[in-house]
C-alpha cells in the first residue's frame, strides 16, 4: 500500500541552488497537489494538476515550476532557492471532481520532504 | 470561498470522547464538509465527510447541525496516538468538471493526556 511517495525526505540546500521534488502515487487518481506548510500554519497550495498534461498554480506558486510527467508522477522545482522557501512539502493526489459522481473521494498525502535552504 | 472557524486548541484526557467544533455559517448548500487529521511529522489523512446528515465511520463520527452552519467532529474514545491538527474543511460538490482545491487553516490541535 504505497499510496503516495515522496523523495527526497530532508534536503538541505544552499540559496541559489535548484532542485526537484519528486511525487508519485500508485492510485490512479487523476489530480494531484503540491503544497507547503510553515511551522505552526496550515497547508498552502502551491500549483496542482487537474489530470495529466495541465497544471494550474494555486495559492503560492512563485518561485517554484511543476511538471505533470504522467499520470502517476508530479514533480517540483525550485529553480533558485531560497530561505523562504525553507518549509515542509506535502504531495497529494484524489480523484477529478465529476458533477453527480461519487466525487467526494478523499485526498491522500505523502509524508512530506523536508527542506532546509540556509 | 465559505470558511470555517476552529478553536486554536482542545485537551482530552484519554479514553474520554472528544468533541471538536467547526463552524462554517457561510457555507453553501453544495459544500460537503470533510475533516482531515494530521499526527506530526506526517501528511494529513482524510477522516470523515459529510453534507447534511450524521455521519459514522471506524474512526469518528460526524455531527451536522440542522443548518449546517457548524459541525462538530466527535472521537468516542480518545487515544494518546489520537493527538493531532484536527482541519474542518468545506468541499465545493457544485461544480461541473474542475479540481477539489481545499483549503486547509491552521486547525485544532488536540492534545490528549494519559
Amino acid at each position: 500500500n504505497a499510496g503516495v511517495t515522496q523523495t527526497p525526505k530532508f534536503q538541505v540546500l544552499k540559496t541559489g541552488q535548484s532542485m526537484t521534488l519528486q511525487c508519485a502515487q500508485d492510485m490512479n487518481h487523476n489530480s494531484m497537489y503540491w503544497y507547503r506548510q510553515d511551522p505552526g500554519m496550515g497547508l498552502r497550495l502551491i500549483y496542482y494538476s487537474a489530470s495529466e498534461g495541465t497544471t494550474d498554480k494555486g495559492e503560492v506558486p512563485n518561485g517554484y515550476n511543476v511538471s505533470r510527467l504522467n499520470k502517476r508522477e508530479f514533480s517540483l522545482r525550485l529553480e533558485s532557492a531560497a530561505p523562504s522557501q525553507t518549509s515542509v512539502y506535502f504531495c497529494a493526489s484524489g480523484r477529478l471532481f465529476q458533477r453527480g459522481a461519487n466525487s467526494n473521494q478523499p485526498q491522500h498525502f505523502g509524508d512530506g520532504t523536508r527542506l532546509s535552504i540556509l | 470561498d465559505a470558511k470555517t472557524t476552529q478553536p486554536n486548541s482542545m485537551e482530552s484526557n484519554e479514553e474520554e470522547p472528544v468533541h471538536l467544533p467547526c463552524n462554517h455559517s457561510t457555507i453553501s448548500g453544495t459544500d460537503y464538509i470533510h475533516w482531515y487529521r494530521q499526527l506530526p511529522s506526517q501528511g494529513p489523512e482524510y477522516v470523515i465527510h459529510g453534507l447534511t446528515s450524521n455521519v459514522n465511520n471506524r474512526m469518528a463520527s460526524l455531527a451536522i447541525a440542522e443548518d449546517r452552519k457548524s459541525s462538530t467532529l466527535i472521537l468516542h474514545r480518545a487515544t494518546l496516538r489520537d493527538a493531532a491538527v484536527y482541519y474542518c474543511i468545506l468541499r465545493d460538490g457544485g461544480r461541473t468538471g474542475g479540481s477539489y482545491i481545499p483549503t486547509f487553516g491552521r486547525g485544532t490541535s488536540l492534545i490528549v493526556h494519559p
